[in-house]
């Protein structure tokens, strides 16, 4: 069975500060698939990355990065210098081998306060 | 290019009322997912297609739902007959590979209260 457990509910930060998501995930494949989706209040769902699981390098785009660490089965978001518009629910997600339907997390509201 | 194009974008109906939605994946996708948000259980898979072929209704909950793809361009998802309990925001997303590797592009949704 997939699971994905994201244990924070809401987190609200201050501008500029750093945040991290963190996401947890269960599956007994071997081969699975982790991503992450924004949605904004406007409420649709954003794309912002994929990561399969013979990859652990962490990944960088602009102030967002991601640490995936199968010892532990995490795969954990950051946004670094948090700006008002990365307030949104961020979403985790994963995809088992030979499947192609996604487990969502139950959201992370991220709130940040100007 | 368009994004998923999904239509209505609220609907508004009183119970036992049929209700349709419709969904235009992006061309070339041939992967198809019905999803539902509410606050209660999240994001739930319903019903996914790929070359226009059912493959796991499983989420599908009740006899109520029914969902359609006849063609690549084009799927709904029926409702009939609605129950406040239904009462939701579907999702469609498309996909460009059968396995599980590419990235779901999602529609804005469609906004469903059911009186």
């Amino acid at each position: 069975a997939q699971k994905v457990t994201q244990a924070q509910t809401e987190i609200s930060v201050v501008e500029k500060e750093d945040v991290t998501l963190d996401c947890v995930y269960e599956t007994r494949d071997t081969t699975y698939y982790l991503f992450w989706y924004k949605q904004p209040p406007s409420g649709e769902l954003v794309f912002l990355i994929r990561r399969n699981s013979f990859d652990e390098q962490n990944e960088i785009s602009g102030r967002y990065s991601w640490n995936f660490q199968k010892s532990t089965s995490s795969f954990n978001f950051t946004i670094t210098a948090s700006q008002v518009v990365d307030s949104a629910v961020y979403f985790c997600a994963l995809s088992g081998t030979g499947a192609n339907n996604l487990f969502f997390g139950t959201g992370t509201r991220l709130t940040v306060i100007p | 290019d368009a994004g998923v194009i999904q239509s209505p974008r609220h609907e508004v109906t009183e119970m036992g009322q049929e209700v349709t939605l419709r969904c235009k994946p992006i061309s070339g996708h041939n992967s198809l997912f019905w999803y539902r948000q509410t606050m209660m259980r999240g994001l739930e898979l319903l019903i996914y297609f790929n070359n226009n072929v059912p493959i796991d209704d499983s989420g599908m909950p009740e006899d109520r739902f029914s969902a359609k793809m006849p063609n690549a361009s084009f799927s709904t998802l029926k409702i009939q007959p609605s129950e406040p309990r239904d009462s939701a925001v579907y999702f469609c997303a498309s996909s460009s590979r059968r396995d599980s590797y590419n990235e779901q592009f999602f529609g804005p949704g469609t906004r469903l209260t059911v009186l």
